[in-house]
């Protein structure tokens, strides 16, 4: 069975500040893909970042980052300098192919404040 | 990225009335849609898979006569949701899969009902 752990269920920082969210999954499978998508207070959900499993290569765009670590089965994402647009549900989720069927996590919610 | 709308976005009906939530991709063909359901502040649920030109395949728990899927054309999908109750309240979002890439969402419909 797969699973996402997002143990965060709510981190707030000031404006300017870096804000790292955690994500831990669990899956026998040896290919599967990561995923991370933002849910702004609108409600859709906008892809961020797919990764497959054997690409253990670090990722940054722009403020993102993302810490990919099969050691310890961790997929955690870094909004650096976070702005007020960055308040928003974001989730982590595993997949078996590169264009879902999701486990999504449960969600961490930031919120940003000026 | 690819466009998928969802409508409507927010829908209030009384208790007993179907309510229909139409997906659709409109710019390219989507093979495979998925839908699924989000309660407040708790993550997405796959309801179930939709294919174009045969029968949904619900998720676990799901119930098939309860929500009624239709995946007529390569770029519509429809969510019937029949004898519609309170406890039916939530928000419901699709998700289009693009060949040889991710999937992507639409913006959700938010239903209640009184």
């Amino acid at each position: 069975a797969q699973k996402v752990t997002q143990a965060q269920t709510e981190i707030s920082v000031v404006e300017k500040e870096d804000v790292t969210l955690d994500c831990v999954y669990e899956t026998r499978d040896t290919t599967y893909y990561l995923f991370w998508y933002k849910q702004p207070p609108s409600g859709e959900l906008v892809f961020l970042i797919r990764r497959n499993s054997f690409d253990e290569q670090n990722e940054i765009s722009g403020r993102y980052s993302w810490n990919f670590q099969k050691s310890t089965s961790s997929f955690n994402f870094t909004i650096t300098a976070s702005q007020v647009v960055d308040s928003a549900v974001y989730f982590c989720a595993l997949s078996r192919d590169s264009w879902g069927k999701f486990q999504f996590g449960a969600g961490t919610q930031v919120v940003v404040t000026p | 990225g690819a466009v998928v709308s969802q409508h409507p976005s927010r829908v209030i009906c009384k208790s007993g009335t179907s309510v229909k939530i139409e997906c659709r991709s409109l710019d390219f063909q989507a093979t495979t849609m998925f839908w699924y359901r989000q309660f407040p502040k708790q993550s997405l649920m796959l309801m179930a898979t939709s294919n174009e030109g045969s029968k949904a395949t619900y998720e676990q728990g799901v119930e098939k006569d309860k929500f009624l899927i239709n995946h007529a054309s390569l770029t519509l999908s429809t969510l019937t949701v029949t004898s519609a109750h309170p406890e039916d309240s939530s928000f419901y979002i699709c998700s289009a899969r693009v060949p040889q890439d991710i999937q992507y969402f639409g913006a959700g419909t938010r239903l209640s009902v009184l």
